[in-house]
């Protein structure tokens, strides 16, 4: 069955660039999206169809996607980014998760 | 705005059966999807199934298929998981969120996303 791997943590000091990747056999081939769970709250979707932001979602996130991995980016980082981040994608019609990866900004 | 507002926690019994409320408003009930996933104490996502709120199509995880029924009530825009012989590893924060597809037919969007959430329902399952 398909699955995504993501590191279970990265981390960041305050003003670098973070870099979450996300891999699954082909993955280039499917649309990702990306959430932002922060502690106590409910996931909130930050990049979707690999490289589009919601509204309201600040510009220093962005995505790619290629071949077998897909990358969140977080530049100039800040400490309220400090949060788990899931991606996400569709395999006939059923929703894979990655396991997520925690963001700690040090 | 759109909103998700689930039903408050439950503490139920291994065995028993519970059902979970998910009340949405702000939008046409109908034109999306509803999907629940679930996140046990100190773990990740995992999703559990999602349901067409159009035509009550549904499409279930495999690890839960056999305990878990999706359904919803267009007349109070409401969508609702119930899942049945409840182990102690079913506790954990269940989670709403609306679909941007209208997954009919039985096919949802390849890019679609889960744009507004429930703020989840506590489930505790203890003897």
């Amino acid at each position: 069955s398909f699955e995504l791997t993501q590191p279970p943590s990265v981390s960041v000091s305050p003003g670098q660039t973070a870099n979450i990747p996300c891999s699954g056999d082909q993955l280039g081939n499917k649309y990702v999206s990306w959430y932002q769970q922060r502690p106590g709250q409910s996931p909130v979707v930050v990049i979707y169809e690999d490289t589009k932001r919601p509204s309201g979602i600040p510009d220093r996130f962005s995505g790619s996607n290629s071949e077998n991995t897909a990358t969140l980016t977080i530049s100039g980082t800040q400490a309220l980014d400090e949060a788990d981040y899931y991606c996400q994608a569709w395999d006939s019609n059923n929703v894979v998760l990655g396991g997520g990866t925690k963001v700690t900004v040090l | 705005q759109v909103q998700l507002v689930q039903s408050g926690a439950e503490v139920t019994k291994p065995g028993a059966s519970v059902k979970l409320s998910c009340k949405t408003s702000g939008y046409t009930f109908t034109y999306y999807a509803i999907t629940w996933l679930r996140q046990a104490p100190g773990q990740g996502l995992e999703w559990l199934g999602w349901i067409s709120a159009d035509k009550g199509n549904t499409r279930y995880a495999q690890k839960v298929q056999d305990r878990v029924i999706l359904t919803t009530d267009a007349s109070t825009t409401t969508a609702f998981l119930e899942l049945r012989s409840l182990r102690s590893d079913d506790t954990a924060r269940y989670f709403c969120a609306r679909i941007t597809s209208d997954c009919s037919d039985d096919k949802c969007y390849s890019g679609a996303r889960f744009d507004s959430w429930g703020q989840g329902t506590l489930l505790t399952v203890s003897s």
